[in-house]
């Protein structure tokens, strides 16, 4: 099975920073990589689809690169708003579906 | 819009078996792959399985394997996940989730644009 890892498992950063999370697959899974958003309590969200296309209506400050085995979420300009645990997702073929560990987000 | 509905939160003995529903409303059900993940508390998203209801299909998480069963019935289009011999560590929220493209023989899963609203399970004697 391919494993997904996240890095940094949690991390803060100001308001107003830009900030990086990675996802690393074990094999290449070509551009099969989503990104979710989840703040607490609340049901996942889709940021991401495609490595780097993005979900209609999610703020253009989230963007997305990366295709194979490497994969980056970034938020280029960090708001109150974007406190949350992101997760990424492969999807490639295999009829199975892989999340990362997650990575929390906090305000500085 | 499409939107997907669950059963309400259940609690069971250890041993026992749930059976957690998912109706979808507003869209086609068929041809869009239905997975169900799990967080527990606390914890990160486990994708458990899903199935493609114009296929037929259903597939497991190795993890899950022997222990989850997941249905689709097309008349009310509404997925099932029965998951059985239930412990403490299964209390967690389950989630049903549509796969935002089509399913197709070459490809099932994709990424997952609805999701219900969980449903929670507290496994406990």
């Amino acid at each position: 099975d391919i494993q997904m890892t996240q890095s940094p498992s949690s991390l803060s950063a100001s308001v107003g920073d830009r900030v990086t999370i990675t996802c690393r697959a074990s094999q290449g899974i070509s551009n099969y990589l989503a990104w979710y958003q989840q703040k607490p309590g609340k049901v996942p969200k889709l940021l991401i689809y495609a490595a780097s296309t993005l979900q209609s209506g999610v703020p253009s400050r989230f963007s997305g690169s990366g295709s194979g085995t490497d994969f980056t979420l970034t938020i280029s300009s960090l708001q109150p708003e974007d406190v949350a645990t992101y997760y990424c997702q492969k999807y490639n073929s295999g009829p199975s579906i892989t999340f990362g560990q997650g990575t929390r987000l906090e305000i500085k | 819009q499409v939107q997907l509905v669950q059963s309400g939160a259940e609690v069971k003995k250890p041993g026992s078996s749930v059976k957690v529903s998912c109706k979808t409303s507003g869209g086609t059900f068929s041809s869009h792959a239905i997975s169900w993940v799990r967080q527990a508390p606390g914890q990160g998203l486990e994708w458990m399985g899903g199935i493609i209801p114009i296929f037929g299909t259903a597939n497991y998480a190795q993890k899950f394997q022997g222990r989850v069963t997941i249905t689709a019935d097309g008349s009310t289009s509404t997925a099932y996940m029965e998951l059985s011999s239930l412990r403490s560590e299964d209390t967690a929220v389950y989630y049903c989730a549509r796969g935002r493209e089509m399913a197709t023989l070459s490809h099932y899963y994709y990424d997952m644009d609805v999701w219900g609203q969980g449903t929670t399970v507290t496994v406990s004697s």
